[in-house]
């Protein structure tokens, strides 16, 4: 275990649907990301918040939007997503996402197949 | 452009077997070199993390290098074991903001 954990680990959705993705983290970090993996490519970065606050959104479609209440907890909702979203979707936190990079801790993530 | 590229793209070997998996990356200027391995419905788990004056690291059976003057870092696993079958995912970062920047992944596949 690496002190973050995501729910649901599978989720299967239409394309109409809205839905949530949820990660905590019980590490005491205060930068948490989201990443895209999808099959034979490298880790895409999303969203990261530092201290709750959204520091790099990396031109992700808008039918992605993540919330941050607190250090501890990130949420990615999705809405009319499209099949080509399907894939592993990771959360990732570190001490700090400011400044020199450290190391990130993952979760397990979330299988997501938009039908 | 940055980039991290990773050879092989996947490799199968014998259970007790030696094994060495490449990462040349183009990220400049550069902060740290980080290896990951991710099995197979998990995240990925940090093995190693090098800054610019390392030129190697261990972790057990995992032994990273770095040349920074080449760009060139290797992951050297020693008596494989059937749990090392995993991806291995090398990462680049450089000074400041900017964000990491992952390899492919090399698929390691270690059989009886």
């Amino acid at each position: 275990e690496t002190g973050v954990t995501q729910t649901p680990r599978h989720l299967v959705m239409g394309m109409t649907n809205k839905k949530s993705l949820k990660c905590e983290q019980h590490l005491g970090h205060n930068a948490m990301y989201w990443y895209k993996q999808s099959a034979k490519k490298p880790l895409e970065l999303m969203f990261v918040y530092n201290f709750k606050e959204q520091t790099e959104n990396n031109s992700v479609p808008s039918r992605f939007s993540p919330e941050c209440p607190n250090s501890s907890h990130l949420f990615l909702h999705l809405h009319t997503l499209q099949p080509e979203d399907s894939a592993l979707y990771l959360c990732a936190s570190s001490k700090t996402g400011s400044g020199r990079p450290d190391t990130q801790y993952f979760g397990p993530g979330t299988r997501l197949t938009v039908l | 452009k940055n980039q991290v590229e990773q050879s092989p793209q996947s490799l199968i070997i014998l259970e007790g077997k030696n094994c060495t998996l490449q990462c040349n990356y183009t990220v400049s200027p550069f902060s740290n070199l980080r290896w990951y391995k991710q099995d197979t419905g998990r995240g990925p788990v940090s093995l190693t993390i090098m800054t610019f004056s390392e030129n190697t690291k261990s972790n057990g059976r995992y032994t990273a290098t770095l040349d920074a003057d080449t760009k060139q870092s290797s992951l050297h696993i020693t008596a494989s074991q059937l749990s090392d079958s995993a991806s291995y995912i090398c990462v680049v970062s450089s000074t400041g903001n900017t964000p990491l920047v992952f390899g492919k992944g090399t698929r390691l596949s270690v059989i009886a």
